[in-house]
């Protein structure tokens, strides 16, 4: 079993609609969760980064852990063509932080 | 300020031989990682330096790979030889601090083809 999961997609929505991406987890011992974004041909870039359980916002993303179920959530509202991306949720432990656990990631395209 | 960069872009060499690939941080990152993504795999972790130690090595899959980091500034990671299992691409990373108190930075990967 694989210690995240995550639904690779792909999944295609309209351009302004909200994004739904999602994650599960079986390692209780994750107090780093984070949500990454690549384009093709491109290294993965930091979207946004949670420490333990909660919420948080920067703008148009919001992520949600929820470590009770093991499920973490990226939420993308007023969609853009140029969301369309790679989404990788990753997550790793305190004690081994540098080992970051990636899911295989959702393919996301967003459609004018 | 430049981002991670890492040489060459893609490779593609026979099974057997050697292969250097390079990665230079961004500057006064002491912090630097290797991951690789395998075909249909998910990105795994390789190895961990801090300046020019070794922080944690676990990932690395055989004596077949080597990194190294002279001078704790840019790195190198040598595959020899080289099997067709090591098909996939190669991401460097370099933090400030460590990951979980800031933010890793990755470079655009070498895609490294063993035929």
């Amino acid at each position: 079993q694989k210690e995240v999961e995550q639904d690779p997609g792909p999944l295609s929505v309209p351009e302004g609609a909200i994004v739904s991406l999602n994650c599960t987890y079986s390692n209780s011992a994750f107090q780093y969760f984070m949500w990454y974004r690549q384009y093709s041909r491109k290294g993965p870039e930091l979207l946004m980064y949670t420490y333990s359980s909660g919420n948080k916002e920067d703008g148009r993303f919001t992520a949600q852990v929820d470590k009770s179920s093991k499920y973490i959530s990226l939420f993308i509202r007023d969609s853009q063509p140029s969301d369309s991306a790679t989404y990788l949720c990753a997550m790793s432990t305190v004690s081994s932080a540098s080992k970051i656990i990636f899911g295989s990631g959702t393919r996301l395209s967003i459609r004018p | 300020e430049a981002g991670v960069t890492q040489f060459p872009s893609h490779s593609v060499i026979e099974k057997g031989q050697t292969v250097t690939l390079r990665c230079d941080p961004i500057s006064g990152h002491d912090n630097l990682y290797w991951y690789r993504r395998v075909m249909g795999k998910e990105i795994k972790f390789l190895l961990h330096f801090v300046k020019e130690s070794k922080q944690d090595e676990s990932g690395m899959p055989n004596n077949r790979f080597l990194a190294e980091r002279t001078g704790g500034t840019y790195s190198t990671l040598k595959v020899q030889p080289a099997e067709l299992e090591d098909s996939g691409v190669y991401f460097c990373a370099s933090s400030r601090l460590r990951i979980g108190r800031t933010e890793a930075f990755f470079g655009q990967g070498t895609r490294l083809t063993v035929v």
